[in-house]
């Protein structure tokens, strides 16, 4: 089935900067990329997604981009603001189920 | 996603006594799922249903059980048999039961060994 990973498992960025979380995944027929943040003892809601037909999309401070050919994809997170903290999770669709990366813990230091 | 609620928030298990974790959904969403997350672990798969009266195993099916009797509830029963079932549980649901849609979440069932 299909593996995803995450890296790095923890990020901490200065109020402000920006953060990259990148994420890899193995099955090359894999063609919905959601990414989810989870503040603590929270649901993980739904920040941005990325179809395969596309290599990149925007959403106000985020983005995702895709790579089909190396089989990643990344969650950039543009200045970075105290609310952003939280653990971020990746996934991609495989066989009709959605596999999860382990998540990112994101720390921003005020 | 105030569609999907998940009852009770906290939940008590005694040794050897099974519990039944609520998931309900008013989204008319087809498909349904259940997670477990534990720390550093990110979510995994137990069961999932992608239409009603029909469901298949997830990736950590063992000591769990699962029905659906209608389109808006996916109960989770934990059984005895799961001898770790400390975690939080989440239940998700998704327009239709294809890999190219958002699930969206409740808000968890955090369970306990007593």
């Amino acid at each position: 089935g299909e593996n995803v990973e995450q890296h790095p498992s923890t990020l901490s960025v200065q109020e402000g900067d920006s953060a990259v979380i990148k994420c890899t995944y193995s099955d090359s027929a894999s063609n919905y990329f959601p990414w989810y943040k989870q503040e603590l003892g929270k649901r993980p809601q739904l920040i941005i997604d990325i179809r395969s037909n596309v290599g990149e999309k925007k959403d106000q401070r985020i983005a995702v981009t895709l790579n089909k050919t190396a089989k990643h994809f990344s969650l950039h997170i543009t200045e970075t603001q105290p609310e952003d903290s939280a653990v971020y999770f990746c996934a991609a669709s495989g066989n009709n189920r959605l596999a999860f990366g382990k998540g990112n813990q994101v720390v921003v230091i005020p | 996603d105030g569609g999907i609620t998940q009852s009770p928030k906290y939940l008590f298990r005694k040794e050897g006594q099974n519990v039944t974790l609520s998931c309900e959904q008013n989204l008319n969403h087809d498909a349904m799922y259940w997670y477990r997350q534990d720390p550093g672990q990110g979510l995994r798969l137990i069961y999932y249903s992608q239409i009603v009266n029909d469901f298949q195993k997830g990736d950590i099916a063992e000591g769990y059980s699962v029905s659906r009797e209608k389109k808006e509830s996916f109960p989770l029963t934990v059984t005895s048999a799961q001898k770790n079932p400390t975690a939080f549980y989440l239940c998700a649901s998704q327009t239709q039961g294809l890999g190219n849609q958002p699930q969206h979440f409740g808000d968890g069932t955090r369970l306990s060994i007593l």
